[in-house]
């Protein structure tokens, strides 16, 4: 089974400052990481996932992601935020060996913008 | 390509009463998952198709709760005499076949239960 943790359920930040949203996992298998946004009144939209390779994957609308397997850690990053950042963004993994088990999220974390 | 369609968008019953939500995934897509999201929780997964085969139903919250694909196109999911502990969000992703592909989420079912 696995398990994520966000460990801010909220993060104030002002404009065009840079902003770090944590996020750790536990698993006893390996497993695929991702992050979702959740615009008010939209769907989940995917912002970038890690499969393999380079640890540092950049996404949409200027956020990164840097996996650290040791320290079970995926934290997202932005240099600078903008107004319409302001959202709910979710960490999730799911396990290597298929998809049949969906996604499993962490309780999210609302970014809030001030001017 | 319209998206995940989900309807209806809101539901409002009564607690005993029978439920049915229906989701339209992203036509070519033959992956089809149920998710719930209840306040300030992330979504927790509930079931998952590949075509019309129900790969994973152990998650299903309780045997009240029961899913269909019946011709590997839209879906449903249906909830047996609801309780105020099912009010929630309801939503519906869909994928191509290789699993590690994008999940595109729908807009959600509100469901309050009265």
């Amino acid at each position: 089974a696995q398990s994520v943790t966000q460990l801010d359920s909220q993060v104030p930040v002002f404009e065009e400052a840079p902003v770090e949203l944590r996020c750790n996992y536990s698993s006893s298998v390996s497993v695929y990481l991702f992050w979702y946004v959740q615009y008010p009144n939209q769907g989940l939209q995917l912002l970038l996932k890690y499969l393999s390779g380079s640890t540092l994957v950049k996404g949409i609308n200027g956020f990164e992601a840097e996996f650290n397997k040791s320290q079970t850690s995926f934290h997202l990053r932005k240099p600078s935020v903008h107004i319409s950042d302001t959202a709910e963004y979710f960490c999730a993994v799911t396990p290597l060996r298929g998809g049949a088990d969906g996604l499993t999220f962490g309780k999210g974390t609302h970014l809030i913008i001030q001017p | 390509d319209t998206g995940v369609s989900q309807d209806p968008r809101h539901k409002i019953t009564k607690r005993g009463q029978n439920v049915t939500f229906r989701c339209d995934p992203i036509s070519e897509h033959n992956r089809l998952y149920w998710y719930r999201q209840t306040l300030g929780q992330g979504p927790e997964f509930l079931t998952y198709f590949q075509n019309e085969a129900q790969l994973e139903k152990s998650r299903l919250l309780s045997d009240r709760f029961s899913a269909e694909r019946p011709k590997g196109s839209f879906s449903t999911l249906e909830i047996q005499r609801t309780e105020q502990g099912d009010s929630a969000m309801y939503l519906c992703a869909s994928s191509l076949r290789d699993p590690f592909n994008e999940q595109f989420f729908g807009p959600g079912t509100r469901l309050t239960v009265l």
